[in-house]
């Protein structure tokens, strides 16, 4: 069956950088986009961007272009999604989904804190 | 960019009942539109896509229409384990969420 499976909880101070994975099974994980999806405490949900294993292109939602960078490792049917500069604005639960966001991780809490 | 309003924000109901919410696009988003479920906690799980499409699994009291701008997932009959946080998601034009209906018991 197809699993998305996310790293865990992330506590991690102003200015640095951090970075989330996503390992999926079940799938061919080249020939499926992969999207990124930000859920802020009490707020809704918003794509942050997709990318597509099989060549490594990517788009971004405007909004976290310099914020967000997508990238992925075939041999190991990962995909990653590295966030920079941190803020507290910054804090979520960060999703990762597929195959048309039919199948979604279990999600990684960020918490940016001095 | 596409805009998605959703109504209600907060929606009262008892177990039995028939609910409907609904998604407003900004502009013609061609039935590209998916119905999610959420409950505390857990992943989003997805219960309709492109308008009137039930995912596999998913119970038939769950159902979608629309078209154009505007979209309605409808629950003919509450049951307890439907109490949770739906919103909506158009892909015709990138991707936007709705803010989300809070269902609760009544």
């Amino acid at each position: 069956q197809v699993q998305l499976q996310q790293s865990g909880t992330e506590l991690v101070k102003p200015a640095s950088s951090v970075k989330i994975s996503c390992k999926a099974s079940g799938y061919t994980f080249t020939s499926n986009y992969m999207h990124w999806i930000r859920q802020q405490p009490g707020n809704g949900l918003e794509w942050i961007g997709w990318i597509y294993p099989g060549n490594g292109n990517t788009k971004y939602n405007q909004k976290f272009d310099g914020k967000a960078t997508l990238t992925a490792d075939k041999s190991s049917s990962t995909a990653y999604m590295q966030l920079s500069s941190l803020t507290s604005e910054d804090s979520a639960v960060y999703f990762c989904a597929s195959r048309g966001f039919a199948y979604w991780g279990q999600g990684t809490l960020v918490t940016v804190s001095s | 960019d596409i805009q998605m309003t959703q109504s209600p924000s907060f929606l009262s109901a008892s177990v039995g009942d028939r609910v409907t919410i609904n998604c407003k696009a900004s502009q013609n988003i061609n039935k590209y539109l998916n119905w999610y479920q959420q409950k505390l906690g857990e992943a989003p799980k997805r219960l309709i896509y492109n308008t009137n499409n039930l995912q596999t699994g998913i119970p038939s009291r769950f159902s979608g229409s629309g078209s154009g701008t505007d979209y309605t997932l409808t629950i003919s009959s509450l049951q307890p384990e439907d109490f949770a946080t739906y919103f909506c998601l158009q892909h015709n034009s990138l991707y936007t969420f709705g803010a989300g209906t809070k269902l609760e018991l009544k």
